[in-house]
């Protein structure tokens, strides 16, 4: 079956610290993208980060970079140097090459950022 | 801002009822896609269109149908509610007919409360 797992409900981090936001994946597909997007509280969805399956480097945005363990089926979000503004819901996402494309979203971690 | 409008950003009706929600894709995009945000659920995928024609289909209820026109905006029909189908409803767009790297950009939603 293809799955995320998120397993941090919750987490606190320092501001201006780098905080590590984990992902792991299930599919027994070769070919599969990655996506990380951030809802604030206000609702909207984000999109973040993009990491293929087939992509030897790692991907960075910015403040975000992807640290993909294809080995490990885990794609963990780094943000570098956090700030207030990243107090959100995070969502790791899926593509998977077969069943139709369709998206598949982990159950999110709610990071809070402290002053 | 992504570019999706959605409209109208709040519903409130009665158990029964029907409604439609409305969405507008980012210029350019070809593919509109809906999502169900709910506590219980998380992110569920409910259905895509490209180009005017279903391209995929999630876990979408029968009570539901969507539709996507020539001018690429797309409507969700939900119909006979139900208390559960209280959610958040996202619209997202994405240029091409759901390529592994196609990155979705998600509208504001709309909530939807069922009384």
């Amino acid at each position: 079956a293809q799955k995320i797992t998120q397993t941090q409900p919750g987490m606190f981090v320092q501001e201006k610290e780098a905080v590590t936001l984990d992902c792991t994946y299930d599919t027994s597909d070769q070919s599969y993208g990655l996506f990380w997007y951030k809802q604030p509280s206000s609702g909207e969805m984000i999109f973040l980060i993009y990491q293929g399956s087939y992509d030897e480097q790692n991907a960075t945005e910015g403040r975000y970079s992807l640290n993909f363990q294809k080995a490990r089926k885990s794609a963990n979000l780094v943000i570098s140097a956090s700030q207030l503004g990243d107090s959100a819901m995070y969502f790791c996402a899926m593509r998977p090459y077969t069943g139709g494309f369709k998206t598949i979203f982990g159950a999110g971690t709610r990071l809070f950022v402290k002053a | 801002d992504s570019g999706v409008t959605q409209t109208p950003k709040h519903l409130i009706t009665a158990t029964g009822q029907r409604v439609t929600l409305r969405c507008s894709p980012r210029s350019g995009d070809l593919s509109v896609y809906w999502y169900q945000q709910s506590l219980d659920q998380g992110l569920q995928f409910l259905i895509q269109y490209y180009n005017g024609e279903e391209r995929a289909k999630g876990n979408i209820l029968e009570r539901f149908s969507a539709q996507q026109f020539p001018d690429l905006h797309s409507e969700l029909n939900l119909s006979s509610l139900e208390l559960g189908d209280s959610a958040l409803y996202f619209c997202a767009s994405s240029v091409s007919r759901g390529r592994m790297a196609d990155t979705q950009y998600f509208g504001p939603g709309t909530r939807l409360t069922v009384l």
